[in-house]
């Protein structure tokens, strides 16, 4: 099984300013096949990135991802109030058993 | 539009059973592997099943095999989560999820990465 440990547990930004969320696994994720999603309380996850940096339907262009093999990056270019969340990690390059991180809270300072 | 609706969840004690449903509509329900993802409170997402688009194929993580089943009924539009012998630690938000498919050059890709999640239904289990 694919481990995925993010990092850091929690962020603590202001808007405006640029955030960096990481996801490091514990084997390599096969063709970058790695997702990331936005959770906000009481509601369900919203898929923002799959293949590690296509962005999904509807998502602004100040989300993007990057990174292949074990590390893998999220970045938000200049946060909107509507951001701040929690962010998970997804790999499915061992399909179709997925894993997801534990979570990054990306918090308002 | 697109949209998955969970439904079933509630209160039961340990050892008892529970079905859960998630109906699908406004997308080609028989075309689309689907999967269940659970969420404890307070803490982090968990995958919990998968099953092909036509039902050929299931997979389970290893904390519900042999005792949860997916199932599915593609005339109805329709995903079941049959929970078997409930657990306190099965106590969790589950929310059903549609895999990603795009188009190439007249090629369809899935990707195991969920797009469409329902709303999500609540399974307590405690005596």
């Amino acid at each position: 099984e694919i481990v995925l440990t993010q990092s850091p547990g929690t962020l603590s930004l202001s808007p405006g300013e640029r955030a960096t969320l990481s996801c490091r696994a514990s084997q390599s994720v096969s063709s970058s096949y790695l997702a990331w999603y936005q959770q906000k309380p009481g509601q369900a996850p919203r898929l923002l990135i799959y293949g590690a940096s296509s962005r999904a339907t509807g998502i602004p262009d100040r989300f993007s991802g990057s990174g292949s093999g074990t590390d893998f990056t999220l970045t938000i270019s200049r946060l909107e109030p509507e951001d701040f969340a929690v962010y998970y990690c997804q790999q499915y390059g061992s399909s179709p058993y997925v894993t997801f991180g534990q979570g990054t809270k990306l918090e308002i300072k | 539009q697109v949209q998955l609706v969970e439904s079933g969840g509630g209160v039961v004690q340990p050892g008892r059973s529970l079905r859960l449903s998630c109906a699908a509509s406004g997308f080609t329900f028989s075309s689309y592997g689907m999967h269940w993802v659970r969420q404890a409170p307070g803490k982090g997402l968990e995958w919990v099943a998968v099953i092909s688009y036509d039902g050929s194929n299931k997979y389970y993580a290893d904390s519900v095999k042999g005792r949860f089943t997916i199932s599915r009924d593609n005339s109805k539009n329709t995903l079941y989560l049959q929970m078997n012998s409930l657990r306190a630690e099965d106590t969790a938000v589950y929310y059903c999820a549609k895999v990603t498919q795009i188009t190439i050059f007249g090629v369809v890709i899935t990707y195991d990465a969920f797009d469409i999640w329902g709303q999500g239904t609540m399974v307590t289990v405690s005596s």
